[in-house]
Parts: structure tokens; C-alpha cells; sequence
């Protein structure tokens, strides 16, 4: 099973341009979640979807967006990137909300906003 | 709202001695699911441990293992015998049972160095 998949790896955007950041699970699971990662900050959750048609503001939403386009996938979008945007994202998934079991997670993006 | 706190940024331990890395949280839940993370240099999120709040007996996984102390709000990861290989950054996380509230909460890390 390929788990959670992410795309791109890594991007290079300049100030102000804008890209969205695919995410797909085939494991049937009904909570999609968007981290970023940054230096000393730990993982913090951006927005996250509890189900089909859901989404909801998680710690950091300011300056994205999301879509769970169907149950396999969750994209976030950058309208306008900032240089404050610069980190690594991870897609994850989990069962459900407020399961016990672990969190899949993609293996990240690299973004860099210059 | 949940907080989680690692207060040991790095940690250094010798090939075959035990290492205990510290987790605290904040919580008014008295029901609640705790874990640990591993995040080796390939950034792969790889689950180490989890806990359930409701049950006393510490979790156990081989090498690793956690000591528990719900009244004072602490979840330590030892881990025995250490090897090369568990040189990484560990996340300590916390995820409540209950509605809207129920993301998983990560603390700040501790990187783990593995020396021969």
C-alpha cells in the first residue's frame, strides 16, 4: 500500500506566487490533517478534515486553504506565499477523529519561499 | 486548549546505555491518548508508543517504554539499550477522545544523539 502520498517533494516559490500541495491516502481513512513543521516549533496543525465535506481551522490557518476534494484527498493552497511560509508540510490521516490509532503521514514538502 | 512541553531540546546518550527524554501536558481531560514519535533525518513520522490515559499499566513496546504519571501530567520515553539507529528527533504528541477538540498536539522535539 503506498499510505499517504504528497506532492511535490520540494518547491521553490517566489513572494506572492501562489501553489497548492496534493495529498491522497488509500487506506479508506476519514480524517485528513495538514502539519508544518518549523525549527524549535515542533508540528503544528494547520487545518484538518474529520470527514467527507468537512474542513475545519486547526492552530495556524492565516494565509491557506484547503479542500477534501473527495474521502482519498486533501490539498492545501498558499494564495499568496509568504517567506513566513517557508517549512516543511506533512499530509496525515487517521480512521477516524478521535481514534487511538497512529497518524499516517506523507513523507513531507520542502517549501522555501524566497 | 492542550499543550505539550519537552523541555530537553537534545539529548546524548552512548550506544548501549538507557535514555529517558521528558513530556509534560496540560490538559482538564481526564480521558486522553499520549504518544511518542520518531522522526529519523529521512523526516518519515514513524509511531513509537502510544498510551491510553485510562489504563494504568505503563505501555511497552521492546527497547521502549514510558512512565506514566497522570496526576502529574508526565509521560517520559526511556529507552533501553540504545542503538545507532534510534538517533532521531522524538515527539512527544497528545490526542483528546473527545469532538472538535480531538487533534493530535505535538511538542517541540527532543534530538536524540547516538554515540559508540
Amino acid at each position: 500500500n503506498a499510505g499517504v502520498t504528497q506532492t511535490p517533494k520540494f518547491q521553490v516559490l517566489k513572494t506572492g506566487q501562489s501553489m497548492t500541495l496534493q495529498c491522497a491516502q488509500d487506506m479508506n481513512h476519514n480524517s485528513m490533517y495538514w502539519y508544518r513543521q518549523d525549527p524549535g516549533m515542533g508540528l503544528r496543525l494547520i487545518y484538518y478534515s474529520a470527514s467527507e465535506g468537512t474542513t475545519d481551522k486547526g492552530e495556524v490557518p492565516n494565509g491557506y486553504n484547503v479542500s477534501r476534494l473527495n474521502k482519498r484527498e486533501f490539498s492545501l493552497r498558499l494564495e499568496s506565499a509568504a517567506p513566513s511560509q517557508t517549512s516543511v508540510y506533512f499530509c496525515a490521516s487517521t480512521r477516524t477523529l478521535t481514534t487511538n490509532e497512529k497518524l499516517f503521514f506523507g513523507s513531507g514538502t520542502q517549501l522555501s519561499v524566497l | 486548549a492542550q499543550t505539550v512541553t519537552q523541555s530537553q531540546p537534545e539529548m546524548s546518550v552512548q550506544e548501549a546505555e538507557t535514555v529517558t527524554l521528558s513530556c509534560t501536558y496540560d490538559t482538564s481531560e481526564s480521558d486522553y491518548y499520549l504518544f511518542w514519535y520518531k522522526q529519523p533525518p529521512s523526516r518519515q513520522m514513524i509511531l513509537v508508543i502510544r498510551q491510553e490515559a485510562y489504563k494504568q499499566q505503563n505501555a511497552t513496546e521492546n527497547r521502549f517504554s514510558v512512565n506514566f504519571q497522570k496526576a502529574a501530567k508526565s509521560f517520559s520515553l526511556k529507552i533501553s539499550d540504545s542503538q545507532l539507529g534510534d538517533a532521531a528527533m522524538y515527539f512527544c504528541a497528545y490526542r483528546s477522545v473527545t469532538g472538535t477538540a480531538s487533534k493530535l498536539t505535538f511538542g517541540t522535539g527532543t534530538r536524540l544523539q547516538v554515540t559508540l
